[in-house]
Order: C-alpha cells, then structure tokens, then sequence
C-alpha cells in the first residue's frame, strides 16, 4: 500500500524560514512532488524530485532521501501570500501498473505579522 | 482562457438530481483526471484518461459516470448522490501518464453540496 504523512498544522512568522516534513511508504517509488494550495483554489505544481538530495527554486526548496523515505519542503524569507496549504504526492504503481500520485492531507500553513 | 478550467464553481443538488461537471485544459495535454477533495482528507483519485481512453478508475461507485469526449475535455456525470459525496471535485491535466516527471495542472474545482 501507499501511505503519506505530514504535520496538519504549522505557524510561522514573516521572513523566517519553516521546514514542512513529509514521510511516505510507497511501492514503485517515481517521483515526490509538492504542490501549493490557496484556500478555495487550485493546487499549483511547486517541485519534483526523483533523485537525492535537494532542489532549489527561489525562496523554495526541497529535499528527497529515498533510502528513508523522506521528503522536506523549505521555505525561505516567508510572506504573508505564503499562508496556504503544502501537498505532499508521491508517484508510485497501483497493482495494474498504473503510475497515480498518491497525496498527503496537507499541512496547512499560517504565516503571522 | 488559459489552464484548466471547470464549470460549475459550486453546485447544490438532492440527492434524486442528474448533473454533469465539466472540466476543459486549454495546454495541450493528453492526459486527464478527476480527483476528490474532502476536509481533512487526503486529495482521491477517481478516474484518469489518456487520449480519451480511460485507464484507470479507482473503485468509484457507479453514481459518478466519467466521459471523455476528447482530450481537452471531460465530464463527470451525477446521478443520485449520497450527501457523503459533498466535496470538492477537482480536475487536472498533464502531458500524458507516463512522461517523467508528470507533473499535473489543477483547475479550481467544483464545490459539490448533496442535500
């Protein structure tokens, strides 16, 4: 079976930095994604990764480690537009072979003054 | 109109109701989805196409009926839904199933309310 988790909740101030966590049990691991999503919108493609190790992309990064099964999301300089909720999916087979992404409840974000 | 884009935004039926989401990307892709999005659960995939074709369908009850009439278009047809079935409908679209990394793009939703 495929299974994601990931903190419910978290709170951050203006200009720091937060790290979401994200652990997952998959079979046919392909790929982890992040994906943003403002309440009342749609999800928005954030970042990739299939390989070790981090990636960066502006304020955001994020981190894969396959062997532990262990993602990160990290973002920097946090603004207020960056309250939202943070998907974690994971890219793994189904018993028909079929490639899905398999998301995690999200952990919603609350960036504060 | 750029993206993907879904019709209705919300939608209040009873539960004896027939009606029909509809979902159109406008990039080009090949692949389509329909996903669930409850409160506090995770995102659910329901159905995928792939250039019109269905190829997957994860143990959806027969009251929600996909159509796919080409690869810029989907459907979800409604038909007598159980107030458990209130939620958010999303649609997504990517390059195909496939191609790495596959990343998908959503609309905004449809915001489904059974009475």
């Amino acid at each position: 079976g495929q299974n994601i988790d990931q903190p419910t909740e978290m709170t951050a101030t203006e200009g720091a930095i937060v790290q979401i966590n994200c652990t997952y049990q998959t079979s046919g691991f392909n790929g982890l994604f992040w994906y943003q999503q403002h309440a009342g919108e749609a999800p928005t493609f954030l970042s990739y990764n299939v390989l070790d190790g981090l990636e960066e992309k502006g304020r955001f990064s994020s981190f894969l480690s396959r062997s532990k099964g262990y993602s990160y999301l990290l973002l920097k300089e946090l603004q207020m537009k960056d309250s939202a909720s943070y998907l974690c999916a994971v890219r793994g087979s189904t018993n028909t072979g079929f490639q899905k992404l398999v998301f995690g409840t999200g952990t919603r974000l609350l960036v504060s003054p | 109109e750029t993206g993907v884009t879904q019709t209705p935004r919300h939608l209040v039926m009873g539960m004896t109701n027939k009606k029909s989401l509809k979902c159109e990307q406008h990039l080009g892709h090949n692949a389509m989805y329909w996903y669930k999005q409850s409160a506090k659960k995770p995102l659910e995939l329901m159905f995928v196409y792939s250039l019109e074709e269905r190829v997957e369908n994860n143990s959806v009850p027969s009251r929600f009926s996909p159509e796919c009439p080409n690869s810029s278009h989907l459907f979800l047809h409604l038909h007598t839904l159980q107030p458990e079935d209130s939620a958010l409908y999303l649609c997504a679209s990517s390059q195909d199933v496939g191609h790495l990394p596959n990343e998908q793009y959503f609309g905004p939703g449809t915001r489904l309310t059974v009475t």
